[in-house]
């Protein structure tokens, strides 16, 4: 089963910051939290990972609270392609056999609108 | 694009008869995974590979699947049988096999249709 818990859906405002929360509360210290998004009828695609820092890349920032029980995925300016199901999913990091497999859960329906 | 390579990208077949689909991974990543995701549900994990070493199966794959990597490159999932509850879309994705930097990608994804 997912690790994590999502909302199943949020609308955003074109333009504005999408704020994605997610929660993992059993996460353990060698577990790294990664998002991917899905565009409709496309495979997943990777956006970003951190482990207890706060991450930043060209796509999205990612906020870990400092207990790392949660954190959230900020699209600064979103716009009407960032319409998709995000992911959040808890993985170990030192990969060894299996444990290096993505677990999904629902994710969150992110819906933009102009 | 030296992306993930599925296909082909759709395929519709009748039941009982036999699809295979093909990944060609991102070069030199030594770690090939197969999902399937059906319409409102996450990817489901199937099965992985580390180079041409079948290293786990979830208990979704039925005698019916398998899965090949025979030169650690590509790799095949074949359907034996069909039936109706094959269809989905199977994904594949790969990553290096290295403590750090090993994200998983995807590719594009292949449609089954089962009519």
């Amino acid at each position: 089963d997912a690790k994590t818990t999502q909302p199943p859906s949020m609308d955003c405002a074109e333009g504005r910051a999408a704020n994605l929360p997610c929660n993992h509360s059993t996460i353990s210290g060698n577990e790294y939290v990664y998002w991917y998004r899905q565009i409709h009828s496309q495979g997943p695609q990777y956006i970003i990972h951190g482990l207890k820092n706060n991450e930043t890349n060209e796509m999205a920032s990612l906020i870990i609270t400092e207990d790392r029980k949660s954190s959230t995925l900020i699209l600064p300016h979103a716009t009407l392609r960032d319409t998709a199901v995000y992911y959040c999913i808890v993985r170990v990091g030192a990969v060894r056999g299996s444990q290096g497999n993505l677990i999904f859960g629902k994710g969150t329906k992110l819906s933009v609108k102009p | 694009d030296t992306g993930v390579s599925q296909n082909p990208r759709h395929k519709i077949t009748k039941r009982g008869q036999n699809v295979t689909f093909r990944c060609d991974p991102i070069s030199e990543h030594n770690r090939l995974y197969w999902y399937r995701q059906t319409l409102g549900q996450g990817p489901e994990f199937l099965t992985y590979f580390q180079n041409e070493a079948q290293l786990e199966k979830s208990r979704l794959l039925s005698d019916r699947f398998s899965a090949e990597r025979p030169k650690g490159s590509f790799s095949t999932l074949e359907i034996q049988r069909t039936e109706q509850g094959d269809s989905a879309m199977y994904l594949c994705a790969s990553s290096p096999d290295r403590a750090i930097g090993n994200t998983i990608y995807f590719g594009e994804g292949s449609w089954l249709t089962v009519v």
